[in-house]
């Protein structure tokens, strides 16, 4: 079993469509979480920190449950900017050393 | 302004010529990392310093190596690329001192084998 999966993807959504992903982690002692939006053939950007209360930016929430070991994103009223891929990102500790990314999960927003 | 710097952004080098690549930060961060990605995968860590101590990921082939001789730059060195070496090179930097502890990457270099 992978450490970090994600839905495979691609997702291809119309416009003002909501989209979720959902990404697990299957080592209990991961610590930090966080979801990245790469473009293609650029770097990956952060897009948010997942916390255990939730979060949510603009038109995105992210969500950790520890107990089920998954993490969500969720983009509501999709635009044709949010085409990207996504990287669920675990960090194994609070040193900052172990980061362990996901295979992404890409998504197209179609006009 | 880029707080992770890499240069060059894009390297075309031929088969076995050593190719060297640079990284650079602003962020006084503790922790630099060197990312291979190829296309359609997610990024693989190659190593990282932590402060002056280097890590090497046990699958890392013996071909890369790595430099960081202060704490804002960091190098990476291929000694003989090989066709399989094309690939999108990350640096990236985390404290463990400061902020949440994510990743700030770099633009990255685009290294070309002929």
């Amino acid at each position: 079993r992978k450490e970090v999966e994600q839905d495979p993807g691609p997702f291809n959504v119309p416009e003002g469509a909501t989209v979720a992903f959902n990404c697990t982690y299957s080592n209990s002692a991961s610590q930090s979480f966080f979801w990245y939006r790469q473009d293609c053939r650029k770097e990956p950007k952060l897009l948010m920190s997942v916390y255990s209360s939730g979060n949510e930016d603009g038109r995105f929430t992210a969500q950790l449950n520890r107990a089920s070991q998954y993490i969500s994103l969720l983009i509501r009223d999709s635009k044709l900017s949010d085409s990207a891929t996504y990287l669920c990102v675990v960090a194994l500790d609070n040193y900052g050393q172990n980061f362990v990314f996901g295979p992404g999960t890409r998504l197209s927003v179609l006009p | 302004d880029a707080m992770v710097i890499q240069n060059p952004r894009y390297q075309v080098t031929q088969f076995g010529k050593p190719v060297t690549l640079s990284c650079s930060q602003t962020l006084n961060h503790n922790v630099m990392y060197w990312y291979q990605q190829k296309s359609s995968q997610a990024p693989k860590l190659l190593f990282h310093y932590y402060d002056k101590d280097f890590n090497n990921e046990a699958d890392t082939p013996d071909n890369f190596q790595s430099r960081r001789p202060n704490t804002s730059f960091c190098f990476l060195d291929i000694r003989s690329p090989g066709l399989g070496d094309a690939a999108m090179y990350l640096c990236a930097t985390s404290s463990t001192r400061q902020g949440t502890g994510e990743l700030f990457f770099g633009e990255g270099s685009r290294l070309t084998v002929l």
